[in-house]
């Protein structure tokens, strides 16, 4: 049982590239989660599935697309990366009232 | 735009003293409040939640809870050095049953032995 997982832990984009983060979870929960962390700035919700094929915007969504294709998977995607973009990017899945995370991908954008 | 609002800190307290943490909020209907705990370099993980006005104990731990005052505080008794962390407040707002959670920036404490 490996909890929620996500790939990869570090990234460096350069501006305008793309790419997706990639996270699962073993534990049969409907709902996932996307955050992202900046130094002093909390954790900010971006994106929101409550069950596959279903996805609801964050606070924060803008530059960001997701994918939840089947229940275990939920995968986030930058299509034209941004240094603002540059972030720890955490995903959670939740059972009642606990939301489970991530470790978390380091991502910088240059 | 609902704000759940803490001290930055650092906050700092010697083992075995109680830390206590707080935190407010703006959007007067929110039904549920979370502390969770953050590690250096480590992800979010639950510590307690809360839904009454009062106090809920678990071990060392004590979440209180005044929506009056929109204001929810964790106690840490008898503080360890394990217990140095960032602590984040969060809150489910009005009408929340996705549990689509506003954060605050977290309090770092750090307990010395």
């Amino acid at each position: 049982n490996a909890g929620v997982t996500q790939t990869p832990k570090f990234q460096v984009l350069k501006t305008g590239q793309s790419m997706t983060l990639q996270c699962a979870q073993d534990m049969n929960h409907n709902s996932m989660y996307w955050y992202r962390q900046d130094p002093g700035m909390g954790l900010r919700l971006i994106y929101y599935s409550a069950s596959e094929g279903t996805t609801d915007k964050g606070e924060v969504p803008n530059g960001y697309n997701v994918s939840r294709l089947n229940k275990r998977e939920f995968s986030l995607r930058l299509e034209s990366a941004a240094p603002s973009q540059t972030s720890v990017y955490f995903c959670a899945s939740r059972h009642t009232d606990t939301q489970y995370f991530g470790p978390g991908t380091r991502l910088t954008v240059l | 735009q609902k704000e759940v609002e803490q001290n930055s800190g650092p906050l700092s307290v010697p083992e075995g003293a109680i830390a206590s943490l707080n935190c407010t909020y703006s959007d007067r209907g929110s039904q549920s409040f979370f502390w969770y705990r953050q590690y250096s370099g480590k992800s979010p993980e639950l510590i307690m939640f809360i839904y009454s006005n009062g106090d809920k104990e678990d071990g060392r731990f004590t979440a209180q809870l005044n929506k009056a005052s929109q204001y929810v505080s964790l106690l840490i008794r008898d503080s360890q050095p394990s217990d140095s962390a960032t602590y984040l407040c969060a809150v489910n707002p009005t009408g929340g049953s996705n549990y689509k959670l506003t954060f605050g920036k977290g309090t770092l404490l750090t307990v010395n032995p």
